[in-house]
């Protein structure tokens, strides 16, 4: 059973565009919310993450907005640039567990 | 400072035989995670490892997997008489802290073919 269901499978999106990712959860015990970014042939790294206390956080191109009720979350990657191409995974987590929940990844390509 | 450590890469192994994945954590790092990623998937928490201890492995096989993080050395995850259905890619993180779901950092992973 997937814990965590992320759309779409994969996007493409001009340069200088928004790149939006959502994921939605059920457990409502996850009380951390991660973004990963992994390139080909690489392990995945956290971009940004948000725990539920709050409805938004911003670092730089990168924003996660958070709906509590609705036990969803985004990602949202303004400007868009060709080296944003990746595979982007959500996950959530509960603090004090071992493990993360992933989602099953959002293949982005930014076209020039 | 380096970071989490895998090898080998790449590893190709035909049914039947064993193959034996290694993870070296971030430096003053004793906690390791191992995670399965299979085609087209999101990665899966198999085992959780202390230095000497496994501590949760509520997400690996009950058959053919094994796990250990001994005093000295990388941890290592082991499979037994590998099927096809093994073929996807194992990655390991490791944190700081105990139960840091929040403070992994994920290794290059290992990708395991299965002929």
């Amino acid at each position: 059973q997937q814990q965590v269901k992320q759309s779409p499978q994969s996007l493409i999106v001009q340069k200088g565009g928004i790149s939006i990712i959502n994921c939605a959860y059920e457990n409502t015990a996850f009380d951390y919310f991660p973004w990963y970014q992994q390139f080909p042939g690489k392990g995945p790294a956290l971009l940004i993450a948000i725990r539920p206390d709050v409805s938004e956080k911003k670092e730089g191109r990168f924003t996660i907005s958070f709906n509590k009720s609705a036990k969803q979350f985004s990602l949202h990657i303004m400007d868009s640039q060709p080296g944003d191409s990746a595979t982007y995974f959500c996950a959530a987590s509960i603090t004090g567990a071992n493990n993360l929940f992933f989602g099953t990844g959002t293949r982005l390509t930014v076209i020039p | 400072n380096a970071g989490v450590m895998q090898n080998p890469r790449h590893l190709v192994r035909r049914r039947g035989q064993e193959a034996r994945l290694r993870c070296s954590p971030m430096k003053g790092h004793s906690h390791v995670y191992w995670y399965r990623q299979l085609p087209e998937e999101g990665l899966k928490f198999m085992v959780y490892l202390q230095k000497e201890n496994i501590i949760d492995e509520s997400g690996m096989p009950k058959e053919r997997f094994s796990a250990e993080f001994p005093k000295e050395g990388p941890s290592i995850l082991r499979i037994q008489q590998v099927v096809r259905g093994d073929s996807a890619a194992y990655f390991c993180a490791s944190s700081p802290r105990p139960a840091a779901s929040y403070e992994q950092y994920f290794g290059p992973g290992t990708r395991l073919t299965v002929t």
